[in-house]
């Protein structure tokens, strides 16, 4: 099994849709959950961070972690064109340890 | 002006030859991190350093090593290029925050490897 998988994509969504990326993992160690989007011929930008479970809102955002499901999720409402990019999950067992991350979703948000 | 700053922006190389990739940060972070990028892949691990003094191998160290020539400075080293080492590099950096663990990158090195 491995260590994280997620959807390559492409997604494709008209603008104003909302957006729901997924992430599933098989550490249970993990406790620190992570968003990063990466815009072409960019490095990856840290959008969003959870610690343990739960939601987490910021904006048109929203991280959802779901601990004994091992998935995570990230929801963008009101999509909109520059929304358009991959977006990687991320996920590390303790603030010493590395990051791994998933090999990203690619989105396209039609206007 | 960028905060991790990594030259060239893009290289070509042939076979067997020696590359070096560098890495500059005015951050002021200690931490120091070497990923590749590949279509499918996503992004792994080469080398990465948590001070100066401090150089640890990630999960894809093979054919690669790396200088920490100063707090600000972490190069990477191709010894002897070879076509599967053509792919999209980045540097990275971090410092303990409380309660996070962000890495802020570079804007990529694009390396062919002919």
């Amino acid at each position: 099994q491995k260590e994280v998988e997620q959807d390559p994509g492409p997604l494709s969504v008209p603008e104003g849709a909302i957006v729901s990326l997924n992430c599933t993992y098989s550490n249970s160690a993990f406790q620190y959950f992570m968003w990063y989007r990466q815009y072409s011929r960019k490095g990856p930008e840290l959008l969003m961070y959870t610690y343990s479970s739960g939601n987490k809102e910021d904006g048109r955002f929203t991280a959802q972690v779901d601990k004994s499901s091992k998935y995570i999720s990230l929801f963008i409402r009101d999509s909109q064109p520059s929304d358009s990019a991959t977006y990687l999950c991320a996920f590390s067992m303790n603030r010493d340890d590395k990051i791994i991350f998933g090999k990203g979703t690619r989105l396209h948000i039609l206007p | 002006d960028a905060d991790v700053t990594q030259t060239p922006r893009n290289r070509i190389t042939k076979t067997g030859k020696r590359i070096m990739l560098e890495c500059s940060q005015t951050k002021g972070h200690d931490r120091m991190y070497w990923y590749r990028q590949d279509p499918g892949l996503g992004l792994r691990l080469i080398y990465y350093s948590f001070d100066v003094k401090d150089i640890n191998k990630g999960e894809i160290s093979d054919g690669y090593s790396v200088s920490r020539q100063a707090q600000a400075k972490f190069s990477l080293s191709l010894e002897s290029a070879i076509p599967n080492q053509t792919a999209l590099y980045f540097c990275a950096t971090s410092d303990l925050r409380p309660g996070q663990n962000e890495q802020f990158f570079g804007p990529g090195t694009r390396l062919t490897v002919l």
